[in-house]
């Protein structure tokens, strides 16, 4: 069936670094690929997206490029902030049906000033 | 912009009571979902809803589990007679097309 596997956690860095979460999954035919944040006490919000091969996601500094030969959706920012700590989610959705999210198990990611 | 409206936010209820969570989906949104997520863990689906009928449910919704859209607005989870394994965050999602949104969750409690 269908999966997705992240990164292990949790991940501290520093403000200002570079962060990269991994993120590869497994499905058939072409789903498209989202990850989604969440904040302390919070519920799930969409960072980003990419509907097709090739598509980059961006949102707030973030980014993820869809690439169907690796089977992967890495995520990235350049230079992360105190406020970027949170969990983030990879997860897939399969384009025939009812539109069921498959997510990964998410990634806590705490950043230090 | 459109929301999913959850409530309560957060309800404790005593081992083998029955309960029923609420949501308020996206009002031109066809398909509506359940998600759980239990402290610390993944999210995982539970069911979804199309057509006034469910269209897929995972091997967690067993028979403790419904959902029902009473009236043309509400959508609804019950759990009948909760059990101490069903503390989670319980998510309401709608979707049309690819526009997927989730509300922000009930946290349920079971002493």
């Amino acid at each position: 069936g269908d999966s997705v596997t992240q990164m292990e956690g949790p991940v501290t860095l520093s403000e200002e670094a570079f962060l990269t979460i991994n993120c590869t999954y497994t499905a058939t035919g072409y789903p498209s690929l989202f990850w989604y944040v969440q904040y302390p006490g919070e519920g799930l919000q969409l960072l980003l997206k990419a509907t097709k091969a090739d598509d980059k996601g961006s949102n707030k500094g973030f980014e993820a490029t869809y690439r169907k030969e690796t089977t992967s959706f890495h995520l990235e920012k350049g230079s992360v902030q105190v406020s970027d700590s949170a969990v983030y989610f990879c997860a897939l959705l399969r384009i025939q049906g009812a539109q069921k999210l498959v997510f990964g198990q998410g990634t806590r990611l705490t950043i230090n000033p | 912009e459109p929301e999913v409206t959850q409530t309560p936010s957060h309800q404790v209820t005593q081992m083998g009571q029955e309960v029923i969570l609420r949501c308020v989906p996206i009002s031109n949104h066809l398909y509506f979902y359940w998600y759980r997520q239990i402290l610390g863990q993944k999210v995982e689906f539970l069911v979804s809803f199309y057509n006034n009928e469910i269209s897929e449910k995972s091997e967690i919704f067993d028979d403790q589990f419904s959902v029902e859209r009473p009236d043309g607005s509400n959508f609804t989870l019950k759990i009948r007679s909760t059990k101490l394994e069903d503390s989670a965050m319980y998510f309401c999602a709608s979707s049309a097309d690819y526009g997927y949104t989730f509300g922000s969750g009930t946290r349920l409690t079971v002493v």
